[in-house]
């Protein structure tokens, strides 16, 4: 099992430029959700889907944030435009139904 | 959502018990109380979770007490690679029931050491 699958691991770019974050959830996981980590705020949900279909979209910051889940084995994470206080590291988990979450190993983002 | 309230930081020998303690005193009957850890630079890895009785896996034990308003996560005999972040999550189940999200807070930094 190759675990939740994340690209790229980092990410360097420019402020205004778009960024797309990928996720790769665990075969047969249901459930997806996608955080960010910085030293100031901790960890924190930014939006999760069931079954693709996004259930709580709450915590994420604002309109220059967007995710999408095409099908059941991939989940976009886009920022248009990136500002420097997005910098951070963006985690990808999934789970099954009823089971524990599993974490990608993240993707560090830094925007210049 | 119940909240949890973690030691900021603790400290351990290797090789003794690493006994991490938890409050949840607003948890609801039917809420579950998670642990997971997170070591520097990678994302967090689940180590046990429980509703009332107290659990036991390959990594750790999970003491709950009666009353459920808190916790203690028990690891037998620390080793320097159990250094993390240590998080006690309540996990919150949305209103249809069928699903449900971890909400972090800052965790206990636990150092083992040599």
């Amino acid at each position: 099992d190759a675990g939740v699958i994340q690209s790229p691991r980092h990410e360097v770019t420019e402020m205004g430029q778009e960024v797309t974050l990928r996720c790769k959830p665990i075969s047969g996981h249901n459930s997806l959700f996608w955080y960010r980590q910085t030293m100031m705020r901790g960890l924190e949900l930014l939006i999760y889907f069931n079954n693709n279909v996004p259930i709580d979209d709450s915590g994420m910051p604002e309109d220059r944030f967007s995710a999408k889940m095409p099908n059941a084995s991939f989940s976009t994470l886009k920022i248009q435009p990136s500002e420097p206080r997005d910098s951070a590291v963006y985690f990808c988990a999934s789970r099954a139904s009823g089971r524990r979450s599993f974490f990608g190993p993240g993707t560090r983002l830094t925007v210049l | 959502d119940a909240k949890t309230t973690q030691p900021p930081s603790m400290d351990c020998a290797e090789g003794r018990a690493a006994n991490l303690p938890c409050n949840h005193s607003t948890i609801s009957g039917n809420e579950y109380v998670y642990w997971y850890r997170q070591i520097h630079s990678q994302g967090p890895q689940y180590i046990i979770h429980g509703l009332k009785n107290n659990e036991t896996n390959e990594m750790a034990s999970l003491i709950i007490t009666e009353d459920r308003k808190s916790s203690t996560l028990i690891l037998p005999h620390a080793t320097l690679r159990d250094t993390a972040v240590y998080y006690c999550i309540v996990r919150v189940v949305d209103s249809g029931g069928s699903n449900y999200k971890l909400t972090f807070g800052k965790g206990t930094l636990l150092t083992v050491n040599p």
